[in-house]
């Protein structure tokens, strides 16, 4: 399966900056996936970062607040703009594997304060 | 809207134990059910997944057991260890579907 790197792996920011999460993968895939991971929830899809094309994004979710780039196959970022506590969360990467399985990253811990 | 619900929220057992997980589903189009397990720090590692063309699939301790009638499964950890201690999400997707949808994750304890 995939080797996912990503970071930082966690982050303290202030309330109104912006964070850019990066998502390097071992391997070129088509779709990569950002998930949101919330305390005492469920993981969420924000988007889907295909590359040269826009990212589609989850209900919910508006590319103003999380814009995604994907420059190339193995590659992408995912931006939280304008932080404020409600964002802190785990932000996860993730690609898909044989069948349907998914692989993920580590996940980026971010807190806002 | 929750779309996979999953029981309980916490877990402990004793080692040597069976540990118990349940998560049910709304979706009749859901094919595909699998298991992840998370250590604190780390993404999510998929651990066992099953079809609904099969009621039970096993890999060494851990077993799903799937219920397409009742639209529940669940995930049984056989002689419970204290290195299985994590969090456990369910989750249900579609073939084709790019989403999948999690269950709140259930942080099981074994103790020693």
């Amino acid at each position: 399966s995939a080797v996912i790197s990503q970071k930082p792996s966690r982050d303290i920011c202030q309330r109104g900056t912006s964070l850019t999460i990066q998502c390097q993968v071992d391997s070129q895939v088509t779709m990569m996936f950002w998930y949101r991971q919330q305390p005492g929830q469920s993981l969420t899809l924000i988007a889907t970062a295909n590359q040269g094309s826009e990212a589609t994004y989850e209900s919910g979710f508006v590319i103003d607040k999380f814009p995604i780039s994907r420059p190339n196959l193995t590659f992408s970022t995912l931006t939280v703009s304008n932080m404020s506590p409600e964002d802190s969360s785990i932000y996860l990467c993730s690609v898909q594997g044989q069948g349907n399985g998914y692989t993920f990253g580590s996940g980026t811990r971010l807190t806002v304060v | 809207q929750q779309q996979v619900k999953q029981s309980p929220q916490s877990l402990i057992v004793q080692k040597g134990g069976i540990s118990i997980i349940n998560c049910a589903y709304e979706n009749t189009a859901f094919d595909y059910f699998p298991w992840y397990q998370q250590f604190p720090g780390k993404g999510p590692a998929l651990l066992i997944a099953i079809r609904p063309d099969v009621s039970e699939k096993k890999e060494g301790r851990f077993t799903i057991s799937f219920n397409k009638s009742a639209k529940q499964f669940s995930l049984h950890i056989m002689d419970s260890q204290p290195g299985d201690s994590a969090t456990y999400f369910c989750a249900a997707g579609q073939t084709g579907a790019n989403n999948l949808f999690f269950g709140t994750g259930t942080r099981l304890t074994v103790i020693p």
